[in-house]
């Protein structure tokens, strides 16, 4: 299986920042890397497919980049809304992996 | 819109059996594929397996295999996931998921279905 390897496991910020999540594949998937956000107690809402397309509906504030092994999800300015844990997960196999999630708290 | 509305929770012994229904609505269910994906308490994001109703052909993780089944019931749009001799460890919120295209990300999620294996 694809290995996700996501850092940090936990940041804390302040509403107005700027935040940069990184995820690492143990091998190249070329673009096929979803991002989720999950609040307690839902299901992950889908954030960004492709790598970097951005899903309908998603505030613009959120950004994705990267391909091969290394991925960016950036969040331009934290709103209250965004403080919540983060999932990148890989598509490019046929047994999708996720990774182990990065808990955006507030500072 | 899509929907996804699964079952309600459950409290299981060791050794037994689970049955979890996912049943959509709002959306073709035929053409998609339908994963399982599970969190246990505190923890991150596990796929367990998919398939496609369509086609009936299904996919598991590795770490499932031979205890895990999912099926789907075209007529009533309804995907439902099997876990046999159930542990303590398999306590999880279990969710279904669509998945926009064969074997891509996933779009629309269930409310999800706790399940608790306690003696």
């Amino acid at each position: 299986d694809i290995q996700m390897t996501q850092s940090p496991s936990t940041l804390s910020a302040s509403v107005g920042d700027r935040v940069t999540i990184t995820c690492r594949a143990s091998q190249s998937i070329s673009s096929w890397l979803a991002w989720y956000q999950q609040k307690p107690g839902k299901a992950p809402k889908l954030l960004i497919y492709k790598a970097s397309t951005l899903e309908s509906g998603v505030p613009s504030r959120f950004s994705g980049s990267g391909s091969g092994t290394e991925f960016t999800l950036i969040i331009s300015s934290l709103q209250p809304d965004d403080f919540a844990t983060y999932y990148c997960q890989q598509y490019n196999s046929y047994s999708p992996t996720f990774g182990q999630g990065t808990k955006v708290e507030i500072k | 819109q899509v929907q996804l509305v699964q079952s309600g929770a459950e409290v299981k012994k060791p050794g037994s059996s689970l049955k979890v229904s996912c049943k959509a609505s709002g959306g073709t269910f035929s053409s998609y594929g339908i994963s399982w994906v599970r969190q246990a308490p505190g923890q991150g994001l596990e796929w367990m397996g998919g398939i496609i109703p369509i086609f009936g052909t299904t996919n598991y993780a590795q770490k499932f295999q031979g205890r895990v089944t999912i099926t789907a019931d075209e007529s009533t749009s309804t995907a439902y996931m099997e876990l046999s001799s159930l542990r303590s460890e398999d306590t999880a919120v279990y969710y279904c998921a669509r998945q926009r295209s064969v074997g891509s990300f996933f779009d629309y999620w269930g409310q999800g279905t706790l399940v608790t294996v306690s003696s």
